[in-house]
């Protein structure tokens, strides 16, 4: 079964870290690439971040650059985002998701479940 | 900046057709932007209905097809029922590595 399994959402202060994991599973992950979409409270979905199939391209939405980084452990089959000084409004739940194929581009197929983020003081 | 617009909510009455749109506050919207379809019910994470404009994954129901209809991406559902009241989300992949949603719809069914 193909399976995504985030981690590592909770409660941080404004201007702290967090790191977010997601496990995958069922498919061949290095012939993915992989995002991480957000969803704040009462609203619709944001395109966050993504990774390329091979790590070697990242890309970031405005209001996350340089703050964001994404990456990925192809020996553990988990892609990762760093989120730094982080804001009010990076609260939100982060889904992971997976990409298009290695060599061609698409959208989101399959979904985790989805880890909350809580940036309050 | 561009936008991608959906119908913000919409009403279907059971056993009916229904067709949501996705669309692009400059442009028009085709295949090349591999329009998707999402829905999401409350709590849950979204599901993929429609992928590539027109694709279904297996274990989707054939009520449920997409298209370009003019300058916007759609999403129709022939024979709605009671279950299928959610949230519907649209997204472009508008190129260098940018994905766009639209608003959402929120789609009851009465």
């Amino acid at each position: 079964e193909v399976q995504l399994l985030e981690s590592g959402g909770g409660l941080v202060q404004p201007g702290g870290s967090l790191r977010l994991s997601c496990a995958a599973s069922g498919f061949t992950f290095h012939n993915y690439g992989m995002a991480w979409v957000r969803q704040a409270p009462g609203t619709g979905l944001q395109w966050v971040s993504f990774i390329s199939a091979t790590g070697g391209s990242t890309y970031y939405a405005d209001s996350v650059k340089g703050r964001f980084t994404i990456s990925r452990d192809s020996s553990k089959n988990t892609v990762y985002l760093q989120m730094n000084s982080l804001r009010a409004e990076d609260t939100a739940v982060y889904y992971c998701t997976r990409g298009p194929r290695v060599g061609s581009w698409g959208t989101f197929d399959i979904w985790g479940q989805g880890t909350m983020v809580t940036v309050s003081s | 900046q561009t936008v991608v617009t959906q119908e913000p909510s919409f009403s279907v009455s059971p056993g009916g057709t229904v067709t949501l749109t996705c669309a692009l506050t400059s442009g028009s919207v085709s295949t090349t932007y591999f329009p998707t379809w999402y829905q999401q019910t409350p709590g849950q994470p979204p599901r993929t209905l429609i992928h590539s404009t027109n694709t279904r994954p297996s274990g989707v129901p054939d009520r449920f097809s997409g298209s370009i209809l003019g300058n916007k991406a759609a999403l129709t559902i022939t024979g709605a029922q009671a279950d299928d009241e959610s949230d519907y989300y649209c997204v472009l992949f508008m190129g260098s590595g940018i994905w766009v949603f639209g608003g959402g719809t929120k789609l009851t069914v009465l």
